[in-house]
């Protein structure tokens, strides 16, 4: 079946360090990927989204690129601060059960410190 | 604003009783969903509901039942029929159940077992 792995965590940097969390996926088809964000004690939000190959998301500094080469949708960003600090989780959609199932990765905890 | 609220935001259950988690969105959206999130892993659904008076067992549904008699209010009781209740649980909405349409997640309930 589709499968979600993703770097595990947790990763730890010093603010403006450069980011990256891995992300790969099984699926037929052409799913939709998406990385969503968890602060502590909270729901999960949309961070960003790709829904076709070579797409690139991006939204507050971060961005991900659909390689369905690689079948990869990697998280980066640039320069992190200490407000990133969260648990990310990235997403597929399936929709071979006939409505929008959302596939998720295990989660990355980021710890970013001063 | 538009939104998902989810109450209460903690819950205790005591051995052999019923509890109902509160899901309620003014986003218009048909499709709603239950995911179960426990430490460390990524989130599984329970049910889903595509439309008013329809829903369907997701991965996990054993222990918990749901109605949806109103499109904006899709309530999860957990059962105690549920042996491992312990978790945090999450409130999705899309637009429809069409896989690009991203889901909307509520701050979530989380319930312990006294």
């Amino acid at each position: 079946g589709n499968s979600v792995t993703q770097t595990e965590g947790p990763v730890t940097l010093s603010e403006e360090a450069f980011l990256t969390i891995n992300c790969t996926y099984t699926a037929t088809g052409y799913p939709s990927l998406f990385w969503y964000v968890q602060y502590p004690g909270e729901g999960l939000q949309l961070l960003l989204k790709a829904t076709k190959a070579d797409d690139k998301g991006s939204n507050k500094g971060f961005e991900a690129t659909y390689r369905k080469e690689t079948t990869s949708f990697h998280l980066e960003k640039g320069s992190v601060q200490v407000s990133d600090s969260a648990v990310y989780f990235c997403a597929l959609s399936d929709q071979a059960g006939g409505y929008n199932k959302l596939i998720f990765g295990a989660g990355t905890r980021l710890a970013v410190h001063p | 604003d538009g939104g998902i609220t989810q109450s209460p935001k903690y819950l205790f259950r005591k051995e052999g009783q019923n509890v109902t988690l509160s899901c309620e969105q003014n986003l218009n959206h048909d499709a709603m969903y239950w995911y179960r999130q426990d430490p460390g892993q990524g989130l599984r659904l329970i049910y889903y509901s595509q439309i008013v008076n329809d829903f369907q067992k997701g991965d996990i549904a054993e222990g918990y039942s749901v109605s949806r008699e109103k499109k904006e209010s899709f309530p999860l009781t957990v059962t105690s029929a549920q042996k491992n209740p312990t978790a945090f649980y999450l409130c999705a909405s899309s637009m429809t159940v069409l896989a690009k349409n991203i889901q909307y997640f509520g701050a979530g309930t989380r319930l312990s077992v006294l």
